[in-house]
């Protein structure tokens, strides 16, 4: 089963507004990576971080892997309507080669 | 450059049948991992060939196995199809560690 814990499991997002969703686990993890999956498609790498504390940003996202190794935090600025989707974590753990053990998604929806 | 792609896209079989599932890496790529995504779920690894060889396997049974040709591109075979089998099933192949590119994926029916 899954791992990698995310929250919230959806949210609603108005354009303009700065959203923000988790990943947690029980486990550590030295790789922590953030996709986005459109309806049809598969996962699209968003940001990658590779050290415990780093910060890194792809335009209006930024990503944080947390200092425990055991979460990773993922902002969205200035949210628009193309911003909507399923958005996973997912991370890789030493020894385990290059597995990717991936979250259960958060749905971002366009507030009605 | 071509990205993954996947073959077909959809396909629906008989519970007990076996499929055959391809996969064509990004050009350049020598790894290519599978992975199952049940609806509503996350992408769950299934197994990764690194040079024609398994090198990594998640939690499913033998009944699951697969293929990597030396250009690269890739089988994933199931056998004894369950319902529970319903899935996407994502192809996904690297040159380096965890640069991994996914195809759109095989939506496979079991009934």
């Amino acid at each position: 089963g899954q791992q990698l814990n995310q929250s919230p499991q959806s949210m609603f997002i108005q354009e303009g507004e700065d959203v923000s969703m988790n990943c947690t686990s029980s486990s550590i993890f030295n790789t922590w990576l953030w996709y986005k999956q459109d309806p049809g498609e598969g996962p699209v790498l968003l940001i990658a971080l590779y050290k415990a504390g780093e910060l890194t940003s792809n335009g209006r996202l930024t990503a944080q892997f947390g200092i425990t190794r055991k979460d990773s935090f993922l902002n969205i600025s200035a949210s628009i309507p193309s911003d909507v989707g399923i958005y996973f974590c997912a991370g890789v753990q030493r020894g385990a080669g290059n597995k990717l053990t991936f979250g259960g998604g958060t749905r971002v929806l366009v507030k009605p | 450059e071509t990205g993954v792609t996947q073959s077909p896209t959809h396909l629906i079989k008989t519970r007990g049948q076996q499929v055959t599932l391809r996969c064509s890496s990004q050009s350049g790529h020598n790894t290519v991992s599978w992975y199952q995504q049940a609806l509503g779920q996350g992408p769950q690894f299934i197994f990764q060939y690194y040079r024609e060889e398994e090198n990594g396997r998640g939690n499913f049974p033998p009944r699951f196995s697969g293929l990597q040709f030396p250009n690269y591109s890739s089988e994933l075979n199931v056998n004894a199809l369950e319902l529970d089998d319903s899935a996407l099933y994502l192809c996904a192949s690297t040159r380096d560690s965890y640069g991994y590119t996914f195809g759109s994926g095989t939506r496979l029916t079991v009934v």
